[in-house]
């Protein structure tokens, strides 16, 4: 099955600094990358996500680079600001006919220094 | 938009005792439905899928006789944990996909689930 690896696991940057977050894949089957951030006690909230069909994907401040021949995949977040300290996870989901579930990679806790 | 609710939000039980959990699409119907455990300051891991008007289909390590999924109907999924001991207390979620989406889902807010 699929298996996804999260690189660092904490990571702090100064505010107005860029944050990058780095993930690999086992499943060259594997076709939808979601990253979520999470809150203390809260759900995963999607904030991007990208499909294998495109090498890039930019949403303001946030930006996902997949690059599937080495199976790797990374979320930059730029102009960090306080409300950016959470813990974010990526993933990766391979389509079939029917739903398919989403593994989570193990996770960044990251925090932005004033 | 979607929505996908959980309830209740937090239980408290004995050891021994059976808490069931129930998530459910609120706006939309889903035949596939995920649940996920998170312990403290981990990832999200998969524990089963739920398919409506089947049997659930569970991830390796899992006891499918101690985390019991009901999906009843296209909007509800239980899950229930028997015999629930201390090292089941955790974070649970379900999660739901989109309608006309085979990858994208939306979370549940999750059920905090402590065991004495």
């Amino acid at each position: 099955g699929e298996n996804v690896e999260q690189h660092p696991s904490t990571l702090s940057v100064q505010e107005g600094d860029s944050a990058v977050i780095k993930c690999t894949y086992s499943d060259s089957a594997s076709n939808y990358f979601p990253w979520y951030k999470q809150e203390l006690g809260k759900r995963p909230q999607l904030i991007i996500d990208i499909r294998s069909n495109v090498g890039e994907k930019k949403d303001q401040r946030i930006a996902v680079t997949l690059n599937k021949t080495a199976k790797h995949f990374s979320l930059h977040i730029t102009e960090t600001q306080p409300e950016d300290s959470a813990v974010y996870f990526c993933a990766a989901s391979a389509t079939d006919s029917s739903a398919s579930k989403i593994i989570f990679g193990s996770g960044t806790r990251l925090s932005i220094r004033p | 938009g979607a929505v996908v609710s959980q309830h209740p939000s937090w239980v408290i039980c004995k050891s021994g005792t059976s808490v069931k959990i129930e998530c459910r699409s609120l706006d939309f119907q889903a035949t596939t439905m995920f649940w996920y455990r998170q312990f403290p300051k981990q990832s999200l891991m998969l524990m089963a899928t739920s398919n409506e008007g089947s049997k659930a289909t569970y991830e390796q390590g899992v006891e499918k006789d101690k985390f019991l999924i009901n999906h009843a109907s296209l909007t509800l999924s239980t899950l229930t944990v028997t015999s629930a001991h201390p090292e089941d207390s955790s974070f649970y979620i379900c999660s739901a996909p989109l309608p006309n989406s085979y990858n994208e889902q939306f979370f549940g807010p999750g059920t905090r689930l402590t065991v004495l």
